[in-house]
């Protein structure tokens, strides 16, 4: 049973658009958000997080929106950078338990 | 601040043979998390422990793998009896867990191949 599900495999956009990952997810208890970012070889780096009683966070270039009633967040990368190509996965946890729960990643490629 | 160290980094065993793998939280983290990604696949929970205690082992399978946190040293995680299905990338993360901030923060992961 895949709880967090990153639809898209892959996606590859331009140097200096928006980049928009997407995640879903199937498990109403889930009230705690991340997005990675991993490299081959390398472990996975944290980049930002969201608590389910907000509808957004941002930092820098990053922003996370949450849709509860969806199920669904996203990540929003502006403006994408060819540093930024990249495996992401979307990452969520019950504040009463701490174990993450990961969708499988999608491939972002950033063509200068 | 040192980040979530793991060692070895690559780890090459033969079938039968047990894997020990090793696991530094970031200073002042009393939380410490297994994850397994297996080859094409994304990461999955093992276990997760503080010190002395494992507080949820709900992801290891059940024989042959086990997991310490000690009072004193690093976390391990113990392979005996390793088989094919074995080889992939063993990551640890580590947590402070205040009331406004679960994030985990990664290590490098150990690539433990079983041939």
């Amino acid at each position: 049973d895949q709880q967090v599900k990153q639809n898209s495999p892959s996606l590859s956009v331009q140097e200096g658009r928006i980049s928009i990952l997407n995640c879903d997810y199937t498990n109403s208890m889930f009230d705690y958000f991340l997005w990675y970012k991993k490299y081959p070889a390398e472990g996975p780096t944290f980049l930002i997080s969201i608590s389910s009683i907000k509808d957004k966070n941002e930092d820098g270039r990053f922003t996370v929106f949450l849709n509860k009633s969806a199920k669904h967040l996203s990540l929003h990368i502006v403006p994408s950078q060819p540093g930024d190509s990249a495996v992401y996965f979307c990452a969520a946890s019950r504040t009463s338990g701490s174990r993450l729960t990961f969708g499988e990643g999608t491939q972002l490629t950033v063509n200068p | 601040n040192a980040g979530v160290m793991q060692n070895p980094r690559h780890l090459v065993r033969r079938r039968g043979q047990e894997a020990r793998l090793r696991c530094s939280p970031m200073k002042g983290h009393s939380h410490v998390y297994w994850y397994r990604q297996l080859p094409e696949e994304g990461l999955k929970f093992m276990v997760y422990l503080q010190k002395e205690n494992i507080i949820d082992e709900s992801g290891m399978p059940k024989e042959r793998f086990s997991a310490e946190f000690p009072k004193e040293g690093p976390s391990i995680l113990r392979i005996q009896q390793v088989v094919r299905g074995d080889s992939a990338a063993y990551f640890c993360a580590s947590s402070l867990q205040t009331l406004s901030s679960y994030e985990q923060y990664f290590g490098p992961g150990t690539r433990l191949t079983v041939t």
